[in-house]
């Protein structure tokens, strides 16, 4: 078995700062995804990565930076943060050979 | 683009009674995607419930099933006893392939509150 862990669990920010968020997974999985999750709006892909080094852009990812130095992490960056963006951020790894996406708990962002 | 449509809002059934939550999909991407229900059960992260990559296959896990539906273009969860540990958020999912570039479209969500 495995595990995805994101930090913080919680992040309180105020607007216009960069914000950074980072997930880690010990499943030794090739693929990595961020999503936001907005109240009622489902999931929606921001980043994802297919290997270590590679970045590329989901449907949200205007507002992000992405980075996968290693293959157990990955970071989001929120460059500017806005009141409209608080929402959930979730990660997720997949191996190659599988369909399934495996998820972390979430970090929670609140804007001031 | 890719899209799923999925029962909206929150949901209530009494606890032993059938539960049908639908979805339905469309696809620019690929002609027969990978279908998925993911779900939240309150206080953890998401996880998968059950999948299907083959059109006109059936899916089943803990009770639930559905039904890949390629004439429709549906897979919608049912089941015909509902328990109160069933409540939770369930995600209907689309999947654009199995390769390294596989991405997950999700529908809104549907909250599933079961009473007693």
């Amino acid at each position: 078995g495995g595990i995805i862990t994101q930090t913080p669990k919680f992040l309180i920010g105020q607007e216009g700062q960069k914000l950074t968020l980072k997930c880690q997974q010990n499943f030794n999985h090739d693929t990595m995804y961020w999503y936001r999750q907005d109240s009622g709006k489902g999931l929606r892909l921001i980043y994802y990565s297919i290997t270590e080094n590679d970045l590329q852009k989901g449907d949200l990812s205007e507002g992000y930076d992405a980075s996968r130095e290693k293959k157990s992490s990955f970071s989001l960056t929120v460059t500017s943060a806005q009141k409209n963006e608080m929402a959930v951020f979730l990660c997720a790894s997949r191996r190659d050979s599988s369909y399934e996406q495996y998820f972390g708990p979430g970090t929670r962002l609140t804007v001031l | 683009g890719d899209s799923v449509t999925q029962t909206e809002g929150q949901v209530t059934v009494s606890e032993s009674k059938s539960l049908i939550i639908n979805c339905t999909y469309s696809t620019t991407s690929i002609a027969y995607p990978n279908l998925f229900w993911y779900v939240r059960y309150p206080g953890e992260g998401l996880q998968l419930l059950l999948k299907v990559i083959t059109a006109g296959q059936k899916g089943s896990s803990r009770g639930f099933e559905a039904t890949y539906n390629k004439e429709t273009t549906s897979f919608h969860l049912q089941k015909a006893s509902v328990q109160e540990s069933d409540s939770a958020v369930y995600y209907c999912a689309l999947g654009n392939s199995g390769g390294s570039n596989a991405k997950l479209t999700f529908g809104k969500g549907t909250k599933l509150s079961v009473k007693s």
